[in-house]
């Protein structure tokens, strides 16, 4: 199965655009990143996902890629709401149609007023 | 719309007792999971359901046992509970991506 690998912390400015990156050099062709992001002890919560272009909505960006080995999530404009764990996903199709999320450690985000 | 809601939110077991956990989800996904997080680690898989009627076992799934009581309700069990298992529980459910519940916060003493 297909590994994350991100940074334990990252802050940055309030105002100003973080960029979380994550690397998945052994992603297969058909397998979605995923981003989520956890709040203190909240459950977590979708933000983005992608499996080869470039996505945007109304929270981030997500940037793969072209080998698909690496992406980053951006969050434009951070705020300090948006101080929370960063997890970086590998969705994994199962034969029974159900899916396994492959997390990994996560990025704390700490956005500086 | 309550997406997928997880009762208690909070519960303390001593050593040896029994309780079910409950989670159910309206938005009519087939596929529903459960999963553990131990302070400063992400979530562990215990066991998921990928449609009615069928379970399988997770990462982590000694001590607890599920229910797949219909499409809406997934329901965990732990039937003698031990200290290792004070953790946050969060029940998941499937669409396009995992939709989260709350987590109930469980305290084995």
């Amino acid at each position: 199965d297909a590994k994350t690998t991100q940074p334990p912390s990252m802050d940055c400015a309030e105002g100003r655009a973080a960029n979380l990156p994550c690397n998945h050099s052994t992603i297969s062709g058909n397998e979605y990143v995923y981003w989520y992001r956890q709040i203190h002890s909240q459950g977590p919560q979708y933000i983005i996902h992608g499996l080869k272009n470039n996505e945007t909505n109304e929270m981030a960006s997500l940037i793969i890629t072209e080998d698909r080995k690496s992406s980053t999530l951006i969050l434009p404009h951070a705020t300090l709401r948006d101080t929370a764990v960063y997890y970086c996903i590998v969705r994994v199709l199962r034969l029974d149609s159900s899916y396994k999320l492959i997390f990994g450690s996560g990025t704390r985000l700490l956005v500086r007023p | 719309n309550a997406g997928v809601t997880q009762t208690p939110k909070f519960q303390v077991l001593k050593t040896g007792q029994s309780m079910t956990l409950q989670c159910a989800q309206d938005m009519n996904h087939n596929s529903m999971y459960w999963y553990r997080q131990d302070p400063g680690m992400g979530l562990r898989l215990i066991y998921y359901s990928a449609s009615e009627g069928t379970t399988d076992k997770g990462e982590v799934p000694n001590g607890y046992n599920v229910s797949r009581l219909n499409k809406r309700e997934f329901s965990l069990r732990l039937e003698s509970a031990a200290p290792s298992q004070t953790s946050v529980y969060f029940c998941a459910s499937d669409g396009t991506g995992e939709f989260f519940g709350p987590g109930t916060r469980l305290t084995v003493l």
